[in-house]
């Protein structure tokens, strides 16, 4: 059973221009998410993060939106920049549960020049 | 800077075969992850551990077991490794800031292991 769900496998976006990755989840008491950035032959790094007090969480180019009723968060990048290209993953998780999270399965941004 | 090292980066055993992984973090972190992760399938959790001699089993724990020994090392064993087990292992850590409080998981690069 899948809970975080990120049903775009694959995504190209032209460089300068919104990429949107979205993800969504069923498990209504995740209350923290968090996306991920990962390149080939290395470890996920931390991107973002958002607590379910909040609807909107911004850090430079990188903006993550939590609608909870409809239990869906996005990520926008922009501009989007050939470095953003990477496999991105977003997770969730609930205070309480000794830092356990739960990955989607990813989708990989393309931005092309 | 965080960081966390796994002892390999490529390996290949044979079926049947004990596999030990080993993950170092360097900053006194309480909770260390294993995670496998698969085309299609995101980051599973393995294992995880809040503690030292502590352990709790994750959402794919069968065919695998952990040890912590020391607050800084994490090892993950298949007791006899199996081609479905082929697979991307990533390590993480984190520190625990307070009750129910959590900074974010630092992830090691890798082991890409390959059972014949």
């Amino acid at each position: 059973d899948q809970q975080v769900k990120q049903n775009s496998p694959s995504l190209s976006v032209q460089e300068g221009r919104i990429s949107i990755l979205n993800c969504d989840y069923t498990n209504s008491m995740f209350d923290y998410f968090l996306w991920y950035k990962k390149y080939p032959a290395e470890g996920p790094t931390f991107l973002i993060s958002i607590s379910s007090i909040k609807d909107k969480n911004e850090d430079g180019r990188f903006t993550v939106f939590l609608n909870k009723s409809a239990k869906h968060l996005s990520l926008h990048i922009v501009p989007s920049q050939p470095g953003d290209s990477a496999v991105y993953f977003c997770a969730a998780t609930f205070t309480g549960t000794a830092s356990k999270l739960t990955f989607g399965t990813g989708t990989r941004l393309q931005v092309t020049l | 800077d965080v960081k966390v090292t796994q002892s390999s980066r490529y390996l290949v055993k044979r079926t049947g075969e004990k596999v030990f992984l080993e993950c170092v973090q360097d900053m006194d972190h309480e909770n260390m992850f294993w995670y496998r992760q698969d085309p299609g399938l995101g980051l599973r959790l393995i294992y995880f551990s809040y503690d030292v001699k502590m352990k709790e089993k994750g959402d794919i724990p069968e065919g695998y077991s952990v040890s912590r020994e020391k607050k800084e090392r994490f090892s993950l064993i298949l007791e006899s490794a199996s081609t479905n087990q082929t697979s991307m292992y990533l390590c993480a850590s984190s520190l625990v800031l307070g009750q129910n409080v959590q900074e974010t998981q630092y992830f090691g690069p890798g082991t890409r292991l390959l059972v014949l």
